[in-house]
């Protein structure tokens, strides 16, 4: 079965120190990787994707997520963290499809919180 | 303003009275797909859509249904909701080309039903 996993349910961190949200998967194939972050009474905004190619992924707001395929992992990393980091944060994978999006599997969410 | 809208965003209503959610899209993409949002459960894919009259279930179909008439609607129905679909539904739209696109889904700002 096709599966999500992000281990943790917070994940606390004070600001300026690094920070890493961790998410692994269980999907058939070459799946696409993604991460999304929700603020409260939001809905999810996208923050990167790992499709093909280099491991290591840059998207907004400063944020990066390393794919290890032997690990089956796709984790989110952060140099440097910042108050207005604190969220809820979702690893979602699809299938191989070709290019194209199709089904979406998506982790239970961390709750990241950053204190001053 | 580039969107995805849904209606209504706040409902309560009792059980066995049909419902549905609108959501509306206007930056002309093909993929569509509703989900639920529950406590400790992340987002549950309901039902997506490649294009056009072309519709697939997700992880949690039942008691619902969908219709992709026109490229910008996709409607969710709840023909006979029960208290068990209580829940925070989002709706989400993509260009769905991920060669061409970021992958990204552009998520509504949710909709949160009580069935009582």
């Amino acid at each position: 079965a096709q599966s999500v996993a992000q281990p943790e349910d917070q994940v606390n961190v004070a600001e300026g120190n690094p920070l890493t949200v961790k998410c692994t998967y269980s999907v058939s194939g070459n799946p696409y990787l993604f991460w999304y972050v929700q603020y409260p009474n939001r809905g999810l905004q996208f923050l990167l994707k790992y499709i093909t190619g280099d491991n290591l992924v840059k998207g907004s707001y400063g944020f990066e997520a390393e794919f290890n395929k032997s690990q089956t992992s796709f984790h989110l990393k952060k140099p440097s963290a910042l108050v207005s980091d604190s969220a809820l944060y979702f690893c979602a994978v699809s299938p191989d499809r070709g290019s194209t999006l199709g089904r979406l599997y998506f982790g239970r969410g961390t709750q990241l919180t950053v204190w001053p | 303003e580039a969107q995805v809208t849904q209606n209504p965003r706040y409902l309560i209503t009792v059980t066995g009275k049909k419902l549905t959610v609108t959501c509306s899209q206007n930056m002309n993409h093909e993929y569509m797909s509703w989900y639920r949002q529950d406590p400790g459960l992340g987002l549950r894919q309901i039902y997506y859509s490649m294009n056009v009259e072309v519709t697939d279930k997700g992880d949690v179909p039942e008691g619902y249904k969908v219709s992709r008439k026109e490229k910008r609607n996709f409607p969710l129905i709840l023909e006979s909701p029960s208290p068990n679909q209580t829940s925070l539904y989002f709706c989400a739209s993509s260009p769905r080309d991920l060669e061409v696109d970021t992958g990204e889904l552009f998520f509504g700002e949710g909709s949160r039903l009580t069935v009582l």
